[in-house]
C-alpha cells in the first residue's frame, strides 16, 4: 500500500521567495504532523493536525510559516519570504486513530529538502 | 509539559558489542513511548513502541526497550551491534489520555567501529 508521500523531494529557491511543500498522508490517517530537520539536528515540531480539531501550531517558528490540511487529507506547508535559515529537510508524518487505543506510531514521508540560496 | 531527553548526543561502539541508548521522559499522564531510527539518507523507521502491558518490548532488527515507570525511562538495547546499525536514534513520547502531540527527543547518533 502507499505510504506517506511528499513533494517535491528537493526544492531550491531564492531568498525572499515563497514555497509550498505538499504532504499526502496515508489514506484514513486522522493525524498529520510537520517537522523540520536541519543538517545533523533532531526533529523540530512545526504543526499538528488531528481530525477536525483546531491544529496545534505551537511549533511554527514565525508568521512566515503556515499550513493547512484540506478535507482531512492532503496538507500544504507554506513558507513565505524564505530565509537561508529555512534550509532544512521538512518531514511529514501521519498516524491513524487505532481502535482500542488512542495512539499508534507515526509513518514518515521521505521529506522535502529545501535549500534557500 | 511533555519532554524527552536523550542524554547521549553521540555514542561509538565496536561491532559485536552491546548497546544501550538512554531515554528519559517527563509527562504527568501514562505515556506512549516509541523508538525510531533514521539511517543516513533515509527516512524515519519505527523500531518499537510501548503502549501497555509487558514493560519489555521487542522491536525490529533485534532491538528491545524496557519501560521503567519509576525512573521515567525507556532505554533501547541491543545485545550485539552490527555495522548497519550506525544511524540516528530518536525516542518519542505521546500521551495516552489526550490528543497531545507526540514529542521527539533530540536524538543519539550511533557510530559502529568495524
Amino acid at each position: 500500500g502507499a505510504g506517506v508521500s511528499q513533494s517535491p523531494s528537493n526544492k531550491v529557491t531564492e531568498k525572499g521567495k515563497d514555497v509550498e511543500l505538499r504532504c499526502d498522508p496515508i489514506s484514513g490517517h486522522t493525524a498529520l504532523y510537520w517537522y523540520r530537520q536541519s543538517l545533523g539536528q533532531g526533529l523540530e515540531f512545526l504543526i499538528y493536525f488531528q481530525g477536525n480539531s483546531a491544529p496545534d501550531k505551537s511549533g511554527l517558528p514565525s508568521d512566515r510559516f503556515s499550513a493547512e490540511r484540506t478535507g482531512g487529507s492532503v496538507s500544504t506547508l507554506t513558507i513565505q519570504r524564505t530565509q537561508q535559515e529555512d534550509s532544512a529537510v521538512y518531514l511529514c508524518a501521519s498516524s491513524p486513530w487505532a481502535s482500542g487505543s488512542k495512539w499508534t506510531e507515526q509513518y514518515f514521508g521521505p521529506g522535502t529538502r529545501l535549500t534557500v540560496t | 509539559a511533555q519532554s524527552v531527553t536523550q542524554p547521549d548526543i553521540h555514542i561509538t561502539v565496536s561491532e559485536g558489542a552491546s548497546l544501550e541508548l538512554r531515554c528519559n521522559y517527563s509527562y504527568g499522564a501514562t505515556p506512549y513511548l516509541f523508538w525510531y531510527v533514521q539511517s543516513p539518507g533515509q527516512g524515519l523507521q519505527l523500531l518499537l513502541k510501548y503502549f501497555s502491558g509487558d514493560t519489555l518490548v521487542q522491536g525490529i532488527k533485534g532491538f528491545e526497550a524496557e519501560f521503567k515507570r519509576s525512573q521515567s525511562s525507556f532505554n533501547l538495547r541491543k545485545p550485539s551491534v552490527h555495522w548497519s546499525d550506525a544511524a540516528e536514534y530518536f525516542c518519542a513520547v505521546g500521551a495516552k489520555t489526550s490528543y497531545d502531540k507526540v514529542i521527539f527527543g533530540p536524538g543519539t547518533s550511533l557510530s559502529v567501529i568495524p
